[in-house]
């Protein structure tokens, strides 16, 4: 299967620290998306890497690529309370877009 | 306007019944997408539709059956359901020039 396996599977944090997120895949790719989902609710883009790119930012995120590895990582920094959410990593090949196991970042206000 | 919209967003039913769910994108967008997550937040895509065309079919039941009445519309039909269909679905579209997914609220389904 392509599914991504996420580390960790759950991440707490003070508020204003940095969470970093990872994500492994198995086979080569188009491109690497992160999504946020909050509880209950659908997934949201956050922002998306393509397979010949190392890095990329928007915002307070900080997207990484390493293809030779087949892993990507998400930095969010000076993280907030509103940034609880489960964020996933995905994998696109040919329009399909394969998701990974996500991780449950909670910040402590 | 809800970018992407899907009815019902709750629907509990007992086994053996049909349910449908159906699906709306105002995006403009080629292709949609059908996604099942489980209990413990596995997604797992279970079709894909371009202007009207299947295609991606991953291995899900026959029971389920989507339809695509025109691009804009892709909806989910689910025959003689079971305990383990218990989920909640999310409907996708895709932004062909840059590859985001754009989804919808999901609809919680209990098979009782």
């Amino acid at each position: 299967s392509q599914q991504g396996e996420e580390d960790p599977q759950a991440l707490s944090i003070q508020e204003g620290e940095n969470a970093t997120m990872n994500c492994s895949y198995k086979t080569s790719i188009n491109n690497l998306q992160w999504y946020r989902q909050n509880s209950g609710r659908g997934l949201v883009h956050l922002i998306l890497i393509r397979s010949n790119e190392r890095e990329k930012h928007s915002g307070r995120l900080r997207v990484t690529l390493d293809t030779s590895k087949k892993s990507s990582s998400l930095l969010i920094t000076a993280s907030r309370a509103a940034d609880t959410a489960s964020y996933f990593c995905a994998t696109e090949i040919y329009e399909k877009l394969t998701f990974g196991t996500g991780t449950r970042l909670t910040i402590i206000p | 306007d809800t970018a992407v919209s899907q009815t019902p967003k709750y629907l509990v039913t007992q086994m053996g019944n049909d349910k449908s769910i159906k699906c709306e994108q105002n995006l403009g967008h080629d292709t949609m997408y059908w996604y099942k997550q489980d209990s413990k937040k596995f997604l797992k895509i279970m079709f894909s539709y371009n202007n009207k065309e299947l295609i991606i079919n991953e291995t899900v039941p026959n029971r389920f059956s989507p339809k695509s009445p025109d691009k804009a519309h892709l909806n989910l039909h689910i025959n003689s359901l079971e305990l383990g269909d218990s989920a909640v679905y999310f409907c996708a579209s895709r932004q062909s020039n840059t590859g985001e997914l754009f989804f919808g609220e999901g609809s919680r389904l209990t098979v009782l």
